[in-house]
Order: C-alpha cells, then structure tokens, then sequence
C-alpha cells in the first residue's frame, strides 16, 4: 500500500548512542517533516523538508539532525542520544501545492532512552 | 502564540453512548481547524476540517462546528461504536504551510461493547 513507512517500530538506546529513524514515502510528495510526541503535550515540529536538498527547524529542532537527499527519503539522526528524547516520533509528508491538512503520517517510531 | 487546548483524556463510553471531546483554541487570526484520529498501530489520519467561522466538519458520524465567539471546535458523535476506540488530536493552522500546523495532546477515548 502506498503511504508513509517508517522504520524501526520500537527502539531502546543507552544515553550517549547514536541511531537514525528512517521515513520513506512512495508518494512523489514533495513536504515531509518529523515530529515527536510527549504525554499530556501535543506533536511538536522536530525539522521539516520541501523538496531534496532542502531542510528547515521546527519548533524542536536541537538534538536532531536531518538530510534529504532524495524525494523519497527523510531520515531523522540522533548523534548523541539523551533521556529527553524518549518519545514517539512520527514522520509526514503531503504534496505540495494541497492544502495543509492533506498530511500523511506514517505509523511512529517508539523510542526509549536509558 | 497559537495553542491548542483539548480535554484531557482518557475517556470511557459504553457502546451507543453519545461523545463529546472538547477542543479550543488561541490563535492570532483567522486558522482552519481539524480532528485527527490515530487508530491503535497506525499514523494519525485527517477525520474532518473547517476552514472558517461557523463551518460544520463531518465524516464517519462525527461533527465539529467552528465557532468564533467561544474559541472552540468540539468533536461530537451521536452514538460510538466500538471501532472508535482512538487517540482524536485537535489542531489548527494559519497559513497554507504544513510546518505551521499546531496539534493539541490528544484524547484517548475507549468504548466499552
């Protein structure tokens, strides 16, 4: 089925690991972006991307690194992982040129860091 | 800034029972606003939306209105089903920038057959 797929489902890292969550899209979608979702807080805005070779912050950018090398693929890095980060993070993309909430999200990432 | 406030969760209904799972919101102008639903294992999927002042979203039996005057964009259901057991986001955005969309922390709502 075509959508958004992310990979790996669930994750334990040690403080200090790195690791990078994957997102794919077969969509030929333009926009994709990270987000992270805490208890009792809403999806926060991890980075965002609107085309290859273009990233921008969000409203949470530190901590995380991201690239996009290709329409297809923006993975999430985590270069020196940290407690705080312990969340659900979810990937989205939609096509540029439609309305914003036409977003696609795939099925989140749990991560848990010790 | 613009925030999304909705009732915290988690809500319990027996089957039939009637929903309602408030949202408001704070925004400087004049945002569309939009339930999201997140089905056990899978991503958060757009339930309905309203553009403007007084619109009324619906899909699958659920209604929200966009009211002005109070700030609010309440999901309300008639009579829930079991298959309704959910994570509903309310959220909003102002602009036509996918970056400027802002999410409420969800409500957890399970249905009892």
């Amino acid at each position: 089925n075509a959508g958004v797929t992310q990979t790996p489902k669930f994750q334990v890292l040690k403080t200090g690991q790195s690791m990078t969550l994957q997102c794919a899209q077969d969509m030929n979608h333009e926009y994709m972006s990270w987000y992270r979702q805490d208890p009792g807080m809403g999806l926060r805005l991890i980075h965002y991307s609107v085309g290859a070779g273009i990233t921008d912050q969000g409203e949470v950018p530190n901590g995380y690194n991201v690239s996009r090398s290709t329409t297809e693929d923006f993975p999430l890095r985590l270069l020196s992982a940290a407690p705080s980060q312990t969340s659900v993070y979810f990937c989205a993309s939609l096509n540029w040129g439609e309305t914003n909430e036409k977003l696609f999200f795939g099925s989140g990432t749990q991560l848990s860091v010790l | 800034g613009d925030s999304v406030t909705q009732m915290e969760g988690p809500v319990t209904l027996s089957e039939e029972a009637f929903l309602t799972i408030n949202c408001t919101y704070t925004a400087t102008g004049y945002p569309s606003l939009f339930w999201y639903v997140q089905y056990p294992g899978e991503g958060l999927q757009l339930l309905l939306k309203a553009t403007k002042a007084d619109d009324k979203g619906s899909n699958k039996g659920f209604e929200a209105t966009y009211r002005k005057e109070t700030t609010s964009f309440h999901l309300e259901k008639g009579s829930v089903q079991v298959s309704d057991s959910a994570v509903y986001f309310c959220a909003l955005s102002e602009g036509s920038s996918a970056s400027k969309i802002i999410f409420g922390s969800g409500t957890r709502l399970s249905i009892r057959p």
